[in-house]
């Protein structure tokens, strides 16, 4: 079954303990992307990659890193969280071109800082 | 900077009545369009697109939009919701840049409430 696959679903952690949220998807697709959802703001971009060793900024990259080592996986790091990052957080695939760039979510990751 | 605007917040509509939710963008070239639902407690889901063609596309469950490349809009409408509609609507666009996709820009959402 095709599907993007986040750990954990929830978290609740303290200011400053480094966390990491995984993401991985099995249909071999280039692009993947992590969002967050606030309410009233909808859905913003964190990064994005295009493809493996390939990752850019997106709207709201502060506070975060990723890295692309394997085309399947694509992790949201967070080195020292802040409550500002307590949020729902969406990771996204697709294939990178034409007419077969619809993307794919992940089912999310609530997330808590206190 | 590329925007996407959704007009209303917060629709409540009773079962069978028509729903019509606007969705506007600002960027002036080849454009991909989506909406995606979310219902309570879930990911999003892809509900329908516009990619060329047609510009009346029609998607699961009975919703349509209507992509207006003069008006920048892209419109979703359903002629009769039901309770099981109730759920947040997100308008997306992407740029095409011939082929290649870019970045997927969400509107804010509305929040759809059906009063059975």
């Amino acid at each position: 079954e095709a599907q993007v696959t986040q750990n954990p679903r929830y978290l609740i952690t303290v200011t400053g303990k480094k966390l990491t949220v995984t993401c991985s998807q099995n249909m071999n697709h280039e692009y993947m992307s992590w969002y967050r959802q606030d309410p009233g703001l909808g859905l913003r971009q964190i990064y994005y990659s295009m493809n493996v060793e390939v990752t850019d900024k997106g709207d709201v990259p502060e506070g975060y890193k990723v890295s692309r080592k394997e085309k399947r996986n694509f992790p949201l790091i967070l080195e020292s969280p802040s409550p500002n990052q307590t949020s729902l957080y969406f990771c996204a695939s697709s294939w990178s071109g034409g007419n077969k760039n619809i993307q794919y979510f992940g089912a999310g990751t609530r997330l808590s800082v206190l | 900077a590329q925007s996407v605007s959704q007009h209303n917040h917060h629709v409540i509509l009773s079962e069978a009545a028509s729903l019509e939710l606007g969705c506007n963008y600002s960027y002036g070239g080849t454009v991909n369009l989506f909406w995606y639902v979310q219902y309570p407690g879930q990911h999003l889901q892809l509900l329908l697109k516009y990619f060329s063609g047609d510009p009346l596309v029609k998607g699961i469950k009975g919703f349509e939009a209507e992509f207006i490349k003069s008006k920048f809009s892209f419109n979703l409408r359903k002629p009769s919701v039901q309770w099981s509609d109730t759920a947040e609507y997100f308008c997306a666009v992407n740029r095409n840049y011939g082929g290649s996709q870019g970045n997927l820009i969400f509107g804010k959402g509305t929040k759809l409430s059906v009063k059975p």
